[in-house]
């Protein structure tokens, strides 16, 4: 079993709808949880880091935590076609390297 | 502001030739370094990470190997091209500690034929 599981996706959404997307991981030390944003044939970009559980907002993202359930989630409001990418997961505990999620890919359409 | 350098954003190469792959890091001091390979549907594998000149450390046994000769200054590396090399690999800087994120460099695109 992997540590961290994502849906490869396609996910495809209209432009304006909210984007929602997940990964569940095994590993009850993960403590530090990360998404980012890779456009195709570029590198990725961090979007989100968050400690712990809760949420965190950055205009139109949210990150959330649920440690107990051991799931993460990103949800991106008023989709744009710029947002058509694909976003991975990751997360780390206090002393371990990073685990990365195998990516989803979103298409949002006009 | 920090910022990485990865080059060439492709390359083309036949089997049995070497690799020189360079990634340098502008605006910080002691990153650790990373390279990872990544495939298609599969997500980002680590090959190998550095926290200071002269210090690698190898995850995957394969064909590859890294050098650190200066501080910001990370080379991936090949004697031999296997056509299983062929991939997306990217450079990445953290700060000292294991858990802080990564930034990535853009890439470079290697195709074995």
């Amino acid at each position: 079993q992997k540590e961290v599981e994502q849906d490869p996706g396609p996910l495809s959404v209209p432009e304006g709808a909210i984007v929602s997307l997940n990964c569940t991981y095994s590993n009850s030390a993960f403590q530090y949880f990360m998404w980012y944003r890779q456009y195709s044939r570029k590198g990725p970009e961090l979007l989100m880091y968050t400690y712990s559980s809760g949420n965190k907002e950055d205009g139109r993202f949210t990150a959330q935590v649920d440690k107990s359930s051991k799931y993460i989630s990103l949800f991106i409001r008023d989709s744009q076609p710029s947002d058509s990418a694909t976003y991975l997961c990751a997360m780390a505990s206090s002393w371990g390297k990073l685990q990365f999620g195998a990516g989803t890919q979103v298409v949002v359409t006009p | 502001s920090q910022t990485i350098h990865q080059w060439p954003a492709t390359l083309v190469q036949p089997v049995g030739s070497p690799l020189s792959l360079e990634c340098t890091v502008e605006g910080t001091s002691n990153p650790n370094l990373y390279w990872y390979r990544q495939a298609a549907g599969r997500g980002l594998q680590l090959l190998f990470y550095s926290v200071g000149i002269g210090q690698i450390s190898s995850e995957v046994p394969q064909n590859l190997s890294a050098s650190r000769p200066q501080d910001r200054q990370f080379i991936l590396s090949s004697k031999k091209l296997l056509l299983s090399d062929s991939g997306f690999y990217l450079c990445a800087w953290s700060t000292g500690q294991d858990n802080s994120p990564l930034h990535f460099g853009n890439g470079t695109r290697l195709t074995v034929t």
